[in-house]
This record gives structure tokens, C-alpha cells and sequence, in this order.
């Protein structure tokens, strides 16, 4: 149980073209989501907490015009990068956790490439 | 604030070797903690995780970790590695109550023949 499932695992797009991701929970509902991004050979930082029907919260420096995230659903997240740039190029992941003392569980990622 | 510190970035090791990745941890509050290993253009993988009860807390594939509250530590131990075993691993912190994560830098753990 607990899995957590990120779609497209990879896109290349263009410099100035917006890309959306999406993370759905398969097996639990999930009221709050998180957004991560990590750079090549660096950890994951924490880039914006996503709540089920209201606004997601973003970490201190994460653009929110750019990353846009939706919580539509108590099963879906979206994160769409907008204007899309080269310097947005990453690996992004999100996490979910049914509660309780299950844990986390993250998606297998996103491999955007902007060129 | 909590942070997380993995004071190895870099662990070699031949196979069948113990390995143990380390990991230590600040925070002014009770923390749940976590350990993941990531395959190359993978996302995360759950290894282990310390809720409360008992300190030593076993994994899957073989892996365990030790809570040590005194110290703020949280080591990740495998008595005989394998090829399979190389991957990247993170330690991660959680505030109790909270979802979201601070993670360490990440230990790449390389197990040669």
C-alpha cells in the first residue's frame, strides 16, 4: 500500500513552454502533498507544500508564479512549470504520506530537461 | 530548525564488507527520522524509519539503523554489502506532526567486487 505515482517521469520541452506534473495517490487519500527538487549530485530541497483545496505554501525563495501547484483532489497534485527555462532544468519529486505512523512515501520523479 | 548532517559523502566498500553511513541530526523538538536510497534517475525508496519505541530500527533489504538520542544520531548499518547495494542514501528528519522533510546532503555508496 502507500504509492504514490508521478507522471511524465520525463519531458523535454522548450525554453519560454510551460510543463505539467502530476503526482496522484493510488492507494490512500492525502490531504497535503509535497514538492521537491533536487539537483545533480545534491539532495532534495523542499520546495512547496501542497493542500487539498487551498493554496500550497512555498519555501522561502521558490518562485510561486513559476511553479504553480494544484490540490485539486485528495488524490492529485499538480506542479506546472511555467515559462519554462533552461536553468529549470531538474529532478522533481513528490511525497505523500497516508498519516499515522506509515511514513512517507515519494514518487519516482520527473526528469525535465528545458533546451 | 531542524538539519541533517551526513558526515560521509562518499562511502567505498567491497562486497560483502559491514558498511555504516552515518548520520546526525539537530532539533529542539522530537523528530521522526528516515533513512531512503535512490537508484540513478530514480525517485526514493523508504529503507527505514524511527517513529518511537524501540531505538534499533530494522529495514529492507538488510539495512538497519540505530536511535541515539544523547548523541542525535541515526547510523545506517549493513553487515555484508552487495553490488546491488550501490546507490545514493539519504537520512531525513521530520518534525513530529509534520510532513515535510529536511534532508542530509546524501551518502554515495559505492560496493566494488
Amino acid at each position: 500500500g502507500a504509492v504514490v505515482s508521478q507522471h511524465p517521469s520525463r519531458v523535454i520541452c522548450k525554453s519560454g513552454t510551460s510543463v505539467k506534473i502530476e503526482c496522484r495517490s493510488l492507494d490512500f487519500q492525502a490531504t497535503t502533498m509535497f514538492w521537491y527538487r533536487q539537483f545533480p549530485k545534491k539532495s532534495l530541497m523542499l520546495m512547496a507544500t501542497s493542500n487539498e483545496g487551498s493554496k500550497a505554501t512555498y519555501e522561502q525563495g521558490v518562485e510561486k508564479d513559476k511553479f504553480l501547484i494544484n490540490h485539486a483532489s485528495l488524490t492529485l497534485s499538480t506542479l506546472t512549470v511555467t515559462s519554462a527555462h533552461p536553468e529549470d532544468s531538474s529532478f522533481y519529486i513528490c511525497s505523500a504520506t497516508p498519516g499515522g505512523d506509515y511514513g512517507y512515501t515519494f514518487g519516482s520523479g520527473t526528469r525535465l530537461t528545458v533546451v | 530548525a531542524q538539519s541533517v548532517t551526513q558526515l560521509d559523502s562518499q562511502v567505498p566498500v567491497f562486497e560483502e564488507a559491514p558498511v555504516e553511513l552515518r548520520c546526525n541530526y539537530s532539533s529542539s523538538v522530537s523528530v521522526y527520522l528516515f533513512w531512503y536510497v535512490q537508484y540513478p534517475n530514480q525517485g526514493l525508496q523508504l529503507l527505514l524509519k524511527y517513529l518511537s519505541g524501540s531505538t534499533l530500527v530494522k529495514g529492507i533489504n538488510g539495512f538497519e539503523a540505530e536511535f541515539n538520542k544523547s548523541q542525535t544520531s541515526f547510523h545506517l548499518r549493513k553487515p555484508s554489502v552487495h553490488i546491488s547495494d550501490t546507490a545514493e542514501y539519504f537520512c531525513a528528519v521530520n518534525l513530529k506532526g509534520a510532513g515535510k522533510s529536511t534532508f542530509g546532503d546524501g551518502t554515495t555508496l559505492t560496493v566494488k567486487p
